[in-house]
């Protein structure tokens, strides 16, 4: 049972352009809402994330969209650059699950130079 | 400060045989979590552990066992591997509270032929 969906599954953008994952969830248990950046070879590390009681968050280039009644959640990384081709996971978490993180299938993203 | 680290990195196996994947963290984490990663599926979570002697079931823990007789060590254990259980391993531990940042280690590749 996928309880987070996020789409798509890959995305090419030209550097400079912006790239936009969007996610959504169904259990409305979930108060906690990160973003994980995956390099080839690596582990996951968290990139940004969000709690429910604001609408936007950002960090630098990165920005996430909250809407809390759609169920929904999304990332936007501006100036989109190489550098951050990369997998990228939206996941999503209930204070009382012991840090159990439930995660979306995964964005390949690729910046073309 | 190592952070997490994961023994081996690349395993291959044939079916039926056993093996154990060693996970090892130096930041005083309570939590401690093992996920399979395969292609369009995001991260699934095996079994984790709340604290020393303390071991849970997650999403899909058939074929796997798990031991955390130390605080710093949590150990994933497939007793007869089948080839479904071809996958990248990663272990990841956090602090309990907030902020819950799951940190991970650099994952196993197996194969089980």
């Amino acid at each position: 049972q996928q309880q987070v969906k996020q789409s798509p599954q890959s995305l090419i953008v030209q550097k400079g352009g912006i790239s936009i994952i969007n996610c959504a969830y169904e259990n409305t248990a979930f108060d906690y809402f990160p973003w994980y950046q995956q390099f080839p070879g690596k582990g996951p590390a968290l990139l940004i994330a969000i709690r429910p009681d604001v609408s936007e968050k950002k960090e630098g280039r990165f920005t996430i969209s909250f809407n809390k009644s759609a169920k929904q959640f999304s990332l936007h990384i501006m100036d989109s650059q190489p550098g951050d081709s990369a997998t990228y996971f939206c996941a999503a978490m209930s204070g009382t699950s012991y840090g159990k993180l439930t995660f979306g299938q995964g964005t390949i993203l690729t910046v073309h130079p | 400060n190592a952070g997490v680290t994961q023994t081996p990195k690349f395993r291959v196996l044939k079916t039926g045989q056993s093996m154990t994947l060693l996970c090892a963290q130096d930041m005083n984490h309570e939590y401690m979590y093992w996920y399979r990663q395969d292609p369009g599926m995001g991260l699934r979570l095996i079994h984790y552990s709340v604290g020393e002697g303390t071991t849970a079931k997650g999403e899909v823990p058939d074929g796997y066992n798990v031991s955390r007789l130390k605080k710093q060590n949590f150990l994933l254990g497939l007793e007869s591997a089948a080839p479904s259980q071809t996958s990248v391993y990663f272990c990841a531990s956090i602090r309990a509270g907030w902020p819950y940042e799951q940190y991970f280690g650099p994952g196993t590749r197996l194969t089980v032929t």
